[in-house]
């Protein structure tokens, strides 16, 4: 069936140090979606891509859709105690019928201050 | 700023009873989504509503699980009978229409069945 995985599953960082979690997909995707989870919370948007090979940034964070529409990461620059979470993409399949987002598994990132 | 209710927020109940969760979406959400997250694990969709009709249930366990949203505005969840491995997370969250809107997450149900 579709797949969305994301590695690493899990990733411990000096504060400071940068941080990235990548986002692959079985299939083509119309538009992958980036949430975080703070621990003890519920996921929370952060941003969506649409366009093949897109950039966006927000701040520290910058997120890249893939050429293909089958990827995407998440690049976080001089990490803070502030981003401690799970990091999760959720993308659509250019196929599904119900605009079914699946999830990927998440990245765990905690920081050593 | 509009939020997405969850009651109840914890839940125990014991194998093999029937236990029901709500969800009221924030106003004028179309989309709704049952999700069940397992410990370490990303959100898994049970089902995904349409205003009140049902646009993906592929991974709902229907021999246990049913889920109803009449009116097209709240939601509820249920289970019956509870088995142990139905311990976990149960977020509900909507979207202005489908999955090209982003998704406000509720604050979840914890189920624990004993």
């Amino acid at each position: 069936g579709q797949q969305v995985m994301q590695i690493p599953q899990y990733q411990h960082v000096q504060e400071g140090e940068d941080f990235t979690t990548y986002c692959n997909s079985s299939t083509t995707l119309s538009n992958i979606q980036w949430y975080k989870q703070r621990p003890g919370g519920h996921p929370v948007f952060l941003i969506q891509l649409v366009k093949s090979g897109e950039v966006k940034k927000q701040k520290r964070l910058t997120f890249q859709f893939g050429e293909a529409k089958k990827n995407s990461s998440l690049h976080i620059t001089a990490t803070q105690t502030t981003d401690v979470g799970t990091y999760f993409c959720a993308g659509r399949p250019t196929y599904s019928s119900a605009s079914k987002i699946i999830f990927g598994s998440g990245t765990r990132l905690s920081i050593r201050p | 700023e509009a939020e997405v209710a969850q009651s109840p927020r914890y839940k125990i109940t014991e194998k093999s009873q029937a236990v029901a969760f709500w969800c009221d979406p924030i106003s004028g959400h179309a989309t709704l989504y049952w999700y069940r997250q397992i410990l370490g694990q990303g959100p898994e969709l049970l089902v995904q509503f349409q205003d009140e009709s049902v646009v993906d249930d592929s991974q709902l366990p229907k021999d246990r699980f049913s889920a109803e949203r009449l009116k097209g505005v709240d939601s509820t969840l249920k289970i019956q009978p509870a088995e142990l491995g139905d311990s976990a997370m149960y977020l509900c969250a909507s979207s202005r229409q489908g999955g090209f809107y982003e998704q406000y997450f509720g604050p979840g149900t914890r189920l624990t069945v004993t």
